[in-house]
């Protein structure tokens, strides 16, 4: 059954600290994998993707890292700010699979406290 | 133009209602997306068009209609809608030689 699962559910950390968010996946075959930000009561907005191929890729202060062998993905935040509070959601697609068949973690929902 | 752009942004209506929520998007893309998002959880996928025309449907009730009268824009007529149907309406489009989709900010909506 392809699953994505994201780890933690929750999560608080101080303004300008560091965090890591985690994404294991059963998704297969694999083609990409994604990760959204969103905002409450907003739509999701892509920070990264990454393909079979990609082990890390970066974007401000978000950087992803992808190991298909262990079909696990993580997000690290770099020194958060407040307007980091969100949610964070990742997306993995299938090779081949039917247009629009994207499978959604039920994300992290990050708080930044000053 | 690299937006999806979703209209109303908030929307209250009675069981008896009839309304409907708009999606435009100018990127040229031929697939465009509905999805329903209830709160804490992840989307779920309810319509996909590809090239104006519906390709998938994931069973989902006859009080949703969805319409792409072009390939820039997509509709989703509602009638006698249910409490329970009250969430966070997506749309979302994407190249169809690509599957990655660009949301729009979606459409609360509150069925009282």
């Amino acid at each position: 059954k392809n699953q994505v699962e994201q780890s933690p559910q929750s999560l608080i950390i101080l303004e300008g600290k560091n965090c890591t968010l985690q994404c294991n996946y059963t998704v297969s075959p694999f083609s990409n994998l994604r990760w959204y930000k969103q905002d409450t009561g907003r739509g999701p907005v892509s920070l990264t993707i990454m393909t079979f191929s990609e082990n890390t890729k970066s974007n401000g202060r978000y950087t992803a890292t992808l190991d298909a062998d262990t079909k696990q993905s993580s997000l690290h935040i770099t020194a958060s700010q407040l307007s980091d509070s969100a949610s964070y959601i990742c997306v993995v697609s299938a090779r081949g699979s039917t247009l629009g068949r994207l499978y959604f973690g039920r994300g992290t929902q990050l708080t930044v406290w000053p | 133009d690299t937006e999806v752009t979703q209209t109303p942004k908030h929307l209250v209506m009675g069981m008896t209602n009839k309304k409907s929520l708009k999606c435009e998007q100018h990127m040229g893309h031929r697939a465009m997306y509905w999805y329903k998002q209830k709160a804490k959880k992840p989307p779920e996928l309810m319509f996909v068009y590809s090239y104006e025309k519906l390709s998938i449907n994931e069973s989902v009730p006859s009080r949703f209609s969805p319409e792409c009268p072009n390939s820039s824009l997509l509709n989703l007529h509602l009638h006698a809608l249910q409490p329970e149907d009250s969430a966070l309406y997506l749309c979302a489009s994407s190249h169809p030689r690509t599957d990655t989709q660009y949301f729009g900010p979606g459409t609360r909506l509150t069925v009282l």
